[in-house]
């Protein structure tokens, strides 16, 4: 399987600031996808966003947005403004592009600050 | 908008006990999927469904089975409950498998 680490148990983020996520992954394979994943009190995992490894651009999304360092294997998510409903577990994820299994990192609880 | 529905929220059960999760999605879907989370972990496929009738399995099949009889459900079966098995399970379900998956609000599984 392939490894998705994230490196940081937790952030906290006061409301309107910026936080950012790191993500790394483990692959030996040109073309895959990464995503993120915003799983809140409610436990329902809700897709943020997703970057196309093929794609230089990096994927935004309203207020988030991805750094993705292909030759770094890093794909870090930006959120802006952030808002007491962006308080969540964020979870970076990996999937090869010729098959279908995601692997998850452990995740990232994202604590905002009135 | 219904999405994807999982029945039962909770449940707790004794070891060695028989259990079915239930998944149903109305969003004519072919691939789903089961997933364990762990405290400190990320989801871990069980197994995977590309549509009915079939079934393929995940990271961590050992302990479970599978049934998809049709399109919209698909189900999961722990034969003899152990206390390993606690844990909070999610459904899963995309158009086919490149597609991003949608997910159901998760059981929590409890075995005493």
């Amino acid at each position: 399987a392939q490894t998705v680490t994230q490196s940081q148990p937790e952030m906290s983020v006061q409301e309107a600031e910026t936080v950012t996520l790191s993500c790394t992954y483990d692959t030996s394979e040109s073309d895959y996808y990464l995503f993120w994943y915003k799983q809140p009190p409610s436990r329902q995992m809700i897709l943020v966003i997703r970057q196309e490894a093929y794609k230089q651009q990096n994927a935004t999304e309203n207020r988030f947005s991805v750094n993705f360092q292909k030759a770094a294997k890093s794909f870090s998510l930006k959120i802006s403004d952030s808002q007491l409903g962006d308080a969540a577990m964020y979870f970076c994820a990996y999937r090869s592009a010729n098959d279908y299994k995601l692997s998850f990192g452990a995740g990232t609880t994202v604590t905002v600050r009135a | 908008n219904a999405g994807v529905t999982q029945t039962p929220k909770f449940q707790v059960l004794k070891t060695g006990q028989s259990m079915t999760l239930q998944c149903a999605q109305d969003m004519n879907h072919n691939s789903m999927y089961w997933y364990r989370q762990d405290p400190g972990m990320g989801l871990r496929l069980i197994y995977y469904s590309a549509s009915e009738g079939t079934t393929d399995k995940g990271e961590v099949p050992n302990g479970y089975n599978v049934s998809r009889l049709n399109k919209r459900e698909f189900s999961l079966r722990l034969e003899s409950a152990a206390p390993s098995q606690t844990s909070v399970y999610f459904c899963a379900s995309s158009e086919v498998w490149w597609q991003p998956q949608h997910f159901g609000d998760g059981t929590r599984l409890s075995i005493l």
